[in-house]
């Protein structure tokens, strides 16, 4: 089962780009990386999803190693707005979803 | 509306008495999840359903018991809520099976037991 490792909290400032990196050594041939995030007082909200190399959303970009082992997700010009909570999550859509484990996430805070 | 749906959004309870949160998803979604959050901490799976009539165990299962006829409700039922129980419940459904799913979740109801 793949365990992963994210930074506790994050600071920046408007307008720059937030790179977040979460890794998991013990990802499997299967797995997919996914990660959400989640303003105060609601449910989180998945952002993107991603196998291998570079994945790019309207909202962020995930780049992924060749070995797989980190993920970085990506956040270009952040605002105040992007002040969360964001989990990485390693699975695979073939394993039961029993693990699911969202762990604390990384708490991220934008500041003027 | 289309979406996910929870009730109530705030409960307050006593010690040993029996709650039930309820889950209501609008997308045929086969999938659907029970979740708690701590302040200050991720989310812990307590239950999930692939399909109704069929609900397996999370991370945290004990105290608590879910059940599925329909596909579109998964109520979660605290049999005898304690102190530790006080938390925010968060339901989710996922048309994909797995950990790699989408989920979507609800807006969370926030239970105090005193």
């Amino acid at each position: 089962l793949a365990k992963t490792t994210q930074p506790i909290s994050m600071d920046s400032y408007e307008g720059q780009e937030v790179n977040i990196t979460c890794s998991h050594n013990n990802i499997a041939t299967n797995d997919y990386i996914t990660w959400y995030q989640q303003f105060p007082s609601q449910g989180p909200r998945f952002i993107i999803q991603g196998y291998k190399t570079k994945v790019t959303n309207e909202v962020a970009s995930l780049f992924i190693p060749a070995d797989r082992k980190s993920s970085t997700l990506s956040l270009p010009r952040v605002s105040l707005s992007d002040t969360a909570v964001y989990y990485c999550l390693v699975g695979s859509p073939y394993s039961s979803a029993s693990k699911i484990i969202f762990g604390s996430g990384t708490r991220l805070s934008i500041r003027p | 509306d289309a979406g996910i749906t929870q009730s109530p959004r705030y409960k307050i309870t006593e010690t040993g008495r029996q709650v039930t949160l309820m889950c209501h998803q609008t997308w045929s979604h086969s999938y659907m999840f029970w979740y708690r959050q701590d302040l200050g901490h991720g989310l812990r799976l307590i239950y999930y359903s692939a399909a109704a009539d069929i609900t397996d165990k999370g991370e945290v299962p004990d105290g608590y018991v879910v059940s599925r006829s329909k596909t579109e409700n998964f109520p979660l039922t605290l049999e005898s809520a304690t102190r530790s129980q006080t938390s925010v419940y968060f339901c989710a459904s996922s048309q994909a099976s797995g950990r790699a799913g989408e989920q979507f979740f609800g807006p969370g109801t926030r239970l105090t037991v005193l």
